[in-house]
């Protein structure tokens, strides 16, 4: 069964600080990897994508994440974290091998980034 | 370029009533997606409209219904509204079968069932 786990119910840093936001994946074919953030009250907004090719991939406001294939993990990092990065982060997953196109999300972590 | 759009922003009904739901994808995509997004059961797949035709549904049961129309509007249809049903409802578009990998979700319908 396809599943995403987000071990962190939040994530505290310090404003400069580098972040990382983790999540693992278990799929049966080959897994596509998304990134969104929803600030409050708000839908959710893509932030980047694995689909193939580099396992670094970079995205939207500074955000990049890397694909590790042997660990089925795909962390969100972000080398300063702004204030304005407060939110809660999802990551999705889709099983290359699942026709219904669908996305499976992780619980979601919540990001606070103090001044 | 305009996103995705969705109606109303907040619907309030009562318990055993009707709701209806409706989203606008990005101009040119022709997938539509529902995702449920309720307090401690994180956000669920509901339903996937691919050209006018339902491709696939979640574990929902059936009185959560739709369709898409000709222009790729969606119209999400809640029967017989249960407490439960209350949460953020979502929408997403994207390129279809063919197209872009990545969905991009409206802002939410809220519905609150009392």
């Amino acid at each position: 069964a396809q599943s995403v786990a987000q071990p962190e119910d939040q994530v505290n840093v310090a404003e400069g600080n580098p972040l990382t936001v983790k999540c693992t994946y278990s799929v049966s074919g080959n897994p596509y990897l998304f990134w969104y953030v929803q600030y409050p009250n708000r839908g959710l907004q893509f932030l980047l994508k694995y689909i193939t090719g580099d396992n670094l991939v970079k995205g939207s406001y500074g955000f990049e994440a890397e694909f590790n294939k042997s660990q089925t993990s795909f962390h969100l990092k972000k080398p300063s974290a702004l204030v304005s990065d407060s939110a809660l982060y999802f990551c999705a997953v889709r099983d290359g091998l699942d026709s219904s196109y669908k996305l499976i999300f992780g619980s979601g972590t919540r990001l606070l980034v103090r001044p | 370029e305009a996103g995705v759009t969705q109606s109303p922003t907040h619907l309030i009904k009562t318990r055993g009533q009707q709701a209806t739901l409706r989203c606008s994808p990005i101009s040119g995509h022709t997938s539509v997606y529902w995702y449920q997004q309720a307090l401690g059961l994180g956000l669920q797949f509901l339903l996937w409209y691919d050209e006018g035709e339902e491709r696939n549904r979640g574990n929902f049961p059936p009185r959560f219904s739709g369709r898409q129309f000709p222009n790729y509007i969606s119209e999400v249809n809640v029967n017989a509204l249960e407490l439960e049903d209350s949460a953020l409802y979502l929408c997403a578009s994207s390129g279809g079968a063919s197209g872009s990998y990545e969905q991009y979700f409206g802002p939410g319908t809220r519905l609150t069932v009392t």
